[in-house]
């Protein structure tokens, strides 16, 4: 079974461009998180979807972030325009229900914004 | 809000030494208790859970167990190995299913570093 896949793993961008940062979650995994951890921080919750939908977005930091997750497959997280204090590591995770707690996690993305 | 704080990092040990990671949370009501592990390179994958007071998590030699007297849910191995060598999240989760409000909240990290 292919895990939590993200991409690209690492990018460097200039202040004010735009970045597109993909998850493909587990198959069958309904429930598509996505979480941030800034250098020497905690890891903090993005938003959740459970399939197409927007389950809880209370953690989106503000409107120049986009999550989409249509069909309910994959999700994409913009960026736009960027700014210096959204660099950091951006984990995506899923899981077959959002009760229990255990997420399985990508790799992640590495993005620095210069 | 909830919160997690857990000891800071690196954490350096010989190979077979004893490890400590401290962990202590703020949480209303009774929320399940986790310990992630990040192995270099790879994303975060769950190490061991406990759901209500004095449940006792363990998974590869690794244990923790929930104090609810003390809001803690510290992870201890009896003997490491270089292999064991990552970065150690705890994290808490309020019951309630699929409502929103129900995210992992997640401590720091601490880097674990060992050596032979």
């Amino acid at each position: 079974e292919a895990g939590v896949t993200q991409f690209p793993s690492h990018s460097v961008i200039e202040k004010g461009q735009t970045v597109t940062l993909r998850c493909d979650p587990i198959s069958g995994h309904d429930n598509l998180y996505w979480y941030r951890r800034v250098m020497g921080k905690e890891i903090k919750f993005l938003l959740h979807f459970v399939k197409e939908s927007k389950q809880d977005e209370s953690g989106m930091p503000n409107n120049r972030f986009l999550a989409e997750r249509t069909g309910g497959t994959y999700s994409t997280l913009k960026v736009q325009p960027a700014e210096l204090e959204d660099s950091g590591v951006y984990f995506c995770a899923s899981s077959r229900t959002a009760a229990r707690g255990k997420l399985f996690f990508g790799s992640g993305t590495q993005l620095s914004v210069l | 809000g909830d919160s997690v704080t857990q000891m800071e990092g690196p954490v350096t040990l010989s190979e077979e030494a004893f490890l400590t990671i401290n962990c202590t949370y703020t949480a209303t009501g009774y929320p399940s208790l986790f310990w992630y592990v990040q192995y270099p390179g790879e994303g975060l994958q769950l190490l061991l859970k406990a759901t209500k007071a004095d449940d006792k998590g363990s998974n590869k030699g690794f244990e923790a167990t929930y104090r609810k007297e003390t809001t803690s849910f510290h992870l201890e191995k009896g003997s490491v190995q270089v292999s064991d060598s990552a970065v150690y999240f705890c994290a808490l989760k309020q019951a309630g299913g699929n409502q929103a409000g129900t995210a992992l909240i997640f401590g720091k990290g601490t880097t674990l570093s060992v050596s032979s």
